[in-house]
Formats: structure tokens, sequence, C-alpha cells
């Protein structure tokens, strides 16, 4: 069974200085990796993926995520952190290629990502 | 702006009630998905859609009727809710899990439905 694991409930960082937002995942065959923001009272919205190649994937609003195939790890990162940056950040995976229900996305715990001004 | 659109934004209903949400996308996708969310919590699957067919029920309680009627729409039933299931009812699309491409895997998802159940 594939698995996420996002170990900080909470990052509180300062506008300004860099910001990450770890993921561990564990999944049979090669992992698709995801991350998604959630604003308050809004939906999820796509920030970027990987799926094979460059292992440092760029996104939107200047974030970036490294995969790390060795630590089976996706951290977020962004090097300086906005005010507006602060939202719930889901990592998400799924395995290639699909098989019965694995086939769909498993979502991590979340990350409440607080930015101090 | 999202292109996955959900009505509506609120409803409060009491048990006894029918009402239903509604989701559309004209992305192309052949694959919609209905989502409970909690407060500060991930998304659960609820439903998948692949081709206008119901391929997934996480064994979704009854008082919840999905309907595609169309490989734009989606819908979720809703009867005889209870307190518990007041959530955030999301919907999200996607090319279907078999499909190769460039856009294979992530999910778009819409704004969701806050549901209030007295």
């Amino acid at each position: 069974a594939q698995s996420v694991a996002q170990p900080e409930d909470q990052v509180n960082v300062a506008e300004g200085n860099p910001l990450t937002v770890k993921c561990t995942y564990s999944v049979s065959g090669n992992p698709y990796l995801f991350w998604y923001v959630q604003y308050p009272n809004r939906g999820l919205q796509f920030l970027l993926k990987y799926i094979t190649g460059d292992n440092l994937v760029k996104g939107s609003y200047g974030f970036e995520a490294e995969f790390n195939k060795s630590q089976t790890s996706f951290h977020l990162k962004k090097p300086f952190a906005l005010v507006s940056d602060s939202a719930l950040y889901f990592c998400a995976v799924r395995p290639y290629p699909f098989a019965g229900s694995a086939r769909q996305l498993t979502f991590g715990s979340g990350t409440q990502l607080t930015v101090l001004p | 702006d999202t292109e996955v659109t959900q009505t509506p934004k609120h409803l409060v209903m009491g048990m006894t009630n029918k009402k239903s949400l509604k989701c559309e996308q004209h992305m192309g996708h052949r694959a919609m998905y209905w989502y409970k969310q909690k407060a500060k919590k991930p998304p659960e699957l609820m439903f998948v859609y692949s081709y206008e067919k119901l391929s997934i029920n996480e064994s979704v309680p009854s008082r919840f009727s999905p309907e595609c009627p169309n490989s734009s729409l989606l819908n979720l039933h809703l009867h005889a809710l209870q307190p518990e299931d007041s959530a955030l009812y999301l919907c999200a699309s996607s090319h279907p899990s078999g499909d190769r491409g460039p856009n294979t895997g992530e999910l778009f998802f819409g704004e969701g439905s806050r549901l209030t159940v007295l």
C-alpha cells in the first residue's frame, strides 16, 4: 500500500526567509508526486509535480520541490517566503504504472504553513 | 481561476431534506471525482467516474448518490444526511488513470461546496 508522511503539522517561518515543507512517501513502483496548496475556504490548487527527469521541479508562485529517490522524499521549498504563502499544503503520491485501487491519489496529512510578517 | 466549477458554494440543509451538489468542467477530462474534506484534514475520496461510469465507490453511505449525466457534469445527490456529514465537498477532474500523456496524474479541484447539516 502507498503512503505519504508530512511529519510537521505546523511550520512557522519569517517573511523573507527560506521555507521547507517536508514530505516522504512509500509506494510500489515509480512514484508520481504532487504538491497542492489550500487557502482558507478554498479548494486545492495544484502547485507542481514530479513524474520523471530532473529531480528539481519548479512550480507555481515560486515554489520548487526536490525529488530524492534514496531518501524517498519530495520536500517543498521556496527561497523567500511571503505572508501570502500562509496556507495548508498537501503532498500526494500515486504509483506508476497504475494498478487497481492504488491508482488513486494518496494525500499526506497536510502541513499548515504560517509566514510571519 | 479554477476550471472546475462547483455550485452551490454554501448549502445548509436539514436531515430530512433532499439537495444536490453540482460540478462542471470543460477541460476535456474523462475522470471526475467527489471528495469529502473535514477542517484541516486531507480530502477523502468518495466516488470516481471514468468515462461517465462509476468506477470507484469508497463504501460511501447510500444517503450520498452520485450521478454523471455527461462527460462535463457530475452531481452528488444528498438525502437524509446526518450532522456529521457537514464538510467541504470537493469535485475534481483528471485524465483517466489508464491514459498516458503530459497531464497524467494531477487532479484539478473546484472550490468546493461547504455543506452544513442541521
